[in-house]
């Protein structure tokens, strides 16, 4: 399967701060998801980007859609204890409708 | 959003015996669900892929004969691991996409936790 590397691994952070993570890969896709897995959960969507360059969010989350279609980008602002989990970055690429998960970012958030 | 349930959420079984694993999409009809397995503290492996009233397409590595998939309905795939073994031991996930979703959106199960003695 193809290869999506997420950085950082993990992130240990004070509330209140803002985090960053990213993810690349060395093909181009069509659409980047953006998860956050609980222990012992499955992944929630939190949000879905469908064109190059663009940028949604989702209340504290935004997140940006890559203009090279091989990368992209989630940003929580002001973090809060319950931001902790596992972010899943996921790339659809051109063939199929195989989505292919990044490695993951770690979030952990000292009060 | 839409629902999509898992189960039995955990399952404990003695290698060599079969289990089965019910994905449901609850709200909206999946054309299309996922199975991913996951190891502790990694990410999600697709496994396959199925296409309701269509054979399930495999990744490669993944075994079809020991993971038998059958997705018979627009709301329920299931994924049965035959001949259990211990290294068999991890966390299912199936997602689902379809219906009234966004292209290629997908949301997940809440995972079911095999473990095989």
């Amino acid at each position: 399967g193809q290869q999506l590397n997420q950085s950082p691994q993990s992130m240990f952070i004070q509330e209140g701060e803002d985090v960053s993570m990213n993810c690349t890969s060395s093909s181009i896709f069509n659409t980047w998801l953006w998860y956050k897995q609980d222990p012992g959960e499955g992944p929630v969507l939190l949000i879905a980007l469908y064109k190059a360059g663009e940028l949604t969010s989702n209340g504290r989350l935004t997140a940006q859609f890559g203009i090279t279609r091989k990368d992209s980008f989630l940003n929580i602002s002001a973090s809060i204890p319950s931001d902790v989990g596992i972010y899943f970055c996921a790339g659809l690429g051109n063939t199929g409708n195989q989505f292919y998960f990044g490695t993951g970012t770690s979030l952990t958030v000292i009060p | 959003g839409a629902v999509v349930s898992q189960h039995p959420s955990w399952v404990i079984c003695k290698s060599g015996t079969s289990v089965k694993i019910e994905c449901r999409s609850l709200d909206f009809q999946a054309t299309t669900m996922f199975w991913y397995r996951q190891f502790p503290k990694q990410s999600l492996m697709l496994m396959a892929t199925s296409n309701e009233g269509s054979k399930a397409t495999y990744e490669q590595g993944v075994e079809k004969d020991k993971f038998l998939i059958n997705h018979a309905s627009l709301t329920l795939s299931t994924l049965t691991v035959t001949s259990a073994h211990p290294e068999d031991s991890s966390f299912y996930i199936c997602s689902a996409s379809g219906g009234r979703l966004r292209t290629y959106e997908q949301y997940f199960g809440p995972g079911t936790r095999l473990t095989v003695t």
